[in-house]
């Protein structure tokens, strides 16, 4: 069946640097979903990339999708302390509305 | 709105016990999912409904779970007997496909087997 993996499980910043989360699909995907986790929360639609090399910003985040819309990848730049928590992605096959989400990608700001 | 309302938040219960989650969704979604969270395997779907129709029940771990969805209001998901090994987090999740396949999750209820 389909298999979504994302790396690195864990990613430790200092305030102000850079972070990017990675995502891969084993088989072509109709649609990608990002959410994010806040600890002892629930996960939180942050955007939905569709289009084969897709690209969307939101404020610091950048997301995209890759041509053969197979991976993606979720872009912080400049970490504050409130992007502390897990980002997944998820993706949806043309077979039906289940989303395969990747095991997330736990992230930590330090001020 | 509310959003997606789960109930309970915490179940204590012991090994051999029936437990039921209940979910009611965001009013008007025509779909629901039903997720289990864990350290080890993450985030797995167990079951979706469309119109309160079950679709894929292929998530479903075994014989000791069931899912029911009796109006667009509310659904259970049921597991007897329970074992320590089902705890973990429930969540359940809805959407509106006609127009953006976002799913929006309920608080989750945390569930402990002893």
């Amino acid at each position: 069946g389909q298999q979504v993996m994302q790396i690195p499980q864990y990613q430790h910043v200092q305030e102000g640097e850079d972070f990017t989360t990675y995502c891969n699909s084993s088989t072509t995907l109709s649609n990608i979903q990002w959410y994010k986790q806040r600890p002892g929360g629930h996960p939180v639609f942050l955007i939905q990339l569709v289009k084969s090399g897709e690209v969307k910003k939101q404020k610091r985040l950048t997301f995209q999708f890759g041509e053969a819309k197979k991976n993606s990848s979720l872009h912080i730049t400049a970490t504050q302390t409130t992007d502390v928590g897990t980002y997944f992605c998820a993706g949806m096959t043309n077979s039906g509305y289940a989303l395969n989400f990747g095991k997330g990608t736990s992230l930590l700001v330090t001020p | 709105d509310a959003g997606v309302i789960q109930s309970p938040r915490h179940e204590v219960t012991e090994m051999g016990q029936e437990v039921t989650l209940r979910c009611k969704p965001i009013s008007g979604h025509d779909y629901l999912f039903w997720y289990r969270q864990t350290m080890m395997r993450g985030l797995e779907l167990l079951i979706y409904f469309n119109n309160n129709v079950p679709i894929d029940d292929s998530g479903m771990p075994e014989d000791r779970f069931s899912a029911k969805m009796p109006n667009a209001s509310f659904s259970t998901l049921k597991i007897q007997p329970s074992e320590p090994r089902d705890s973990a987090v429930y969540f359940c999740a809805s959407s509106l496909m006609r127009y953006y396949n976002e799913q929006f999750f309920g608080p989750g209820t945390r569930l402990t087997v002893l």
